[in-house]
């Protein structure tokens, strides 16, 4: 199973971009990298998923360059409510057909965002 | 989306009683569901995988016979904590993920906060 590694904690202002990295250097072939959000006494919320290049949705963007041993979580204009702690996940996808993989959680981002 | 729903929310138990949680997929079917626990501002510690129809699999560390998992069905996984004490209060997280997506992520229960006293 792939660690990662983040930042413990950043720091932002409303409407600014932020990009969390993590650091993901044993990254498997299978492995896909996978976002979640978490705020106090909640379950994990999907962010965003990828397994190479640049990965879009509503709410963010995932940059993954083509060694794979990194990716970047972009924000764009942060809010208040955006404060919360971003865990990075690296993984087998491979739950189709009863294959399963477990994702171990790393120690996250707090992000925290000001007025 | 795939939801998870986990029940109760939060539960107080005294000390030595056993407490039940559930955790289901609500519309999507799944073989495997994981289960976390989380101490305050700490990361989510897997304690163990939950397979439909067979025993589950526990981390090391994890008391099987404190952490009874029960995974009755596609849709039910149940974690008990037999004879709880004060040390086992956390909170408690479930998550599953759609076998009829590939790649599907996984999806996690809004959690459950065990209080022992």
């Amino acid at each position: 199973l792939a660690k990662t590694t983040q930042p413990i904690s950043m720091d932002s202002y409303e409407g600014q971009e932020v990009n969390i990295t993590c650091s993901h250097n044993n990254i498997a072939t299978n492995d896909y990298i996978t976002w979640y959000q978490q705020f106090p006494s909640q379950g994990p919320r999907f962010i965003i998923q990828g397994y190479k290049t640049k990965v879009t949705n509503e709410v963010a963007s995932l940059f993954i360059p083509a060694d794979r041993k990194s990716s970047t979580l972009s924000l764009p204009r942060v809010s208040l409510s955006d404060t919360a702690v971003y865990y990075c996940l690296v993984g087998d996808g491979s739950f189709y057909g009863g294959a399963t993989n477990k994702l171990i959680f790393g120690t996250g981002t707090l992000l925290a965002v000001q007025p | 989306g795939a939801v998870v729903s986990q029940h109760p929310s939060w539960v107080i138990c005294k000390s030595g009683t056993s407490v039940k949680i559930e955790c289901r997929s609500l519309d999507f079917q799944a073989t495997t569901m994981f289960w976390y626990r989380q101490f305050p501002k700490q990361s989510l510690m897997l304690m163990a995988t939950s397979n439909e129809g067979s025993k589950a699999t526990y981390e090391q560390g994890v008391e099987k016979d404190k952490f009874l998992i029960n995974h009755a069905s596609l849709t039910l996984s149940t974690l008990t904590v037999t004879s709880a004490h004060p040390e086992d209060s956390s909170f408690y997280i479930c998550s599953a993920s759609d076998l009829s997506s590939y790649n599907s992520p996984l999806h996690f229960g809004n959690g459950t906060r065990l209080t022992v006293t």
